[in-house]
């Protein structure tokens, strides 16, 4: 069946712009991650869904995050104002539940210019 | 805070030889821990999931082994491939039923032909 996938594969923003992230997990999971990941490092948790809640938002940066999963499935990750600092790879990843392997999408690669 | 480290960063070995990868883990409470590998440009794929109550998990020509009260996990990968060539990266499920894993930052494989 069909991964998780993540659009788009890449965006270039200018700084102080405003970028919306999608995800589109695997049907039937109820978990949805979103993860950031920059050159080098592992991925940084951010934030996590258990359906349409976010359960555990304690890994955003700040304020200029925010995500939301409104229907229990596509989930949004919304960067405002962007900063230099935020260019990095944006993984999102979903399990059927908490106790299960994590499938990851291929990343949105957030370049801030 | 939980932190995982893992050695070495970079290992490259010759087709056909069997090798090991280390991760470590400061809090040895834990839920479980999870091995990934990750190509380049590509999200990661999970390998093994180890529950916190296990002490080893095999799949094909891979063993995974976990010791929780030292706080280490080793991956052992059997009669390695030119495929095989990746970064591997372990990550830990905080023992407070949290969602929040907790990533090493890899250790980069090369099997030369």
């Amino acid at each position: 069946g069909a991964g998780v996938s993540q659009t788009p594969s890449n965006k270039v923003t200018e700084k102080g712009k405003y970028v919306e992230l999608r995800c589109d997990p695997i049907s039937g999971h109820t978990a949805l991650y979103w993860y950031r990941q920059s050159l080098g490092q592992g991925p940084e948790f951010l934030i996590y869904f258990q359906g349409t809640g976010a359960a555990d938002d304690s890994g955003l940066p700040n304020d200029r995050f925010f995500a939301v999963r409104p229907e229990g499935s596509v989930s949004t990750l919304k960067i405002q104002r962007t900063e230099r600092g935020d260019s990095a790879v944006y993984l999102c990843a979903s399990s059927p539940e908490g106790n299960s392997p994590l499938h990851f999408g291929n990343g949105t690669r957030l370049t801030v210019t | 805070k939980q932190e995982v480290t893992q050695i070495p960063a970079a290992l490259s070995v010759p087709e056909g030889e069997n090798l090991v990868l280390n991760c470590s883990f400061t809090d040895s409470a834990i839920y479980n821990l999870q091995w990934f590998r990750q190509d380049p440009g590509k999200g990661l794929t999970s390998l093994l999931l180890i529950q916190s109550s296990q002490r080893e998990q095999t799949s094909g020509r891979l063993n995974a082994s976990l010791d929780k009260s030292s706080g280490r996990s080793t991956l052992y990968i059997a009669a390695s491939q030119p495929g095989d060539s990746a970064t591997y990266l372990c990550a830990v499920r905080p023992g407070d039923y949290g969602q929040n894993f907790v990533f090493g930052p890899g250790t980069r494989l090369s099997v030369l032909p």
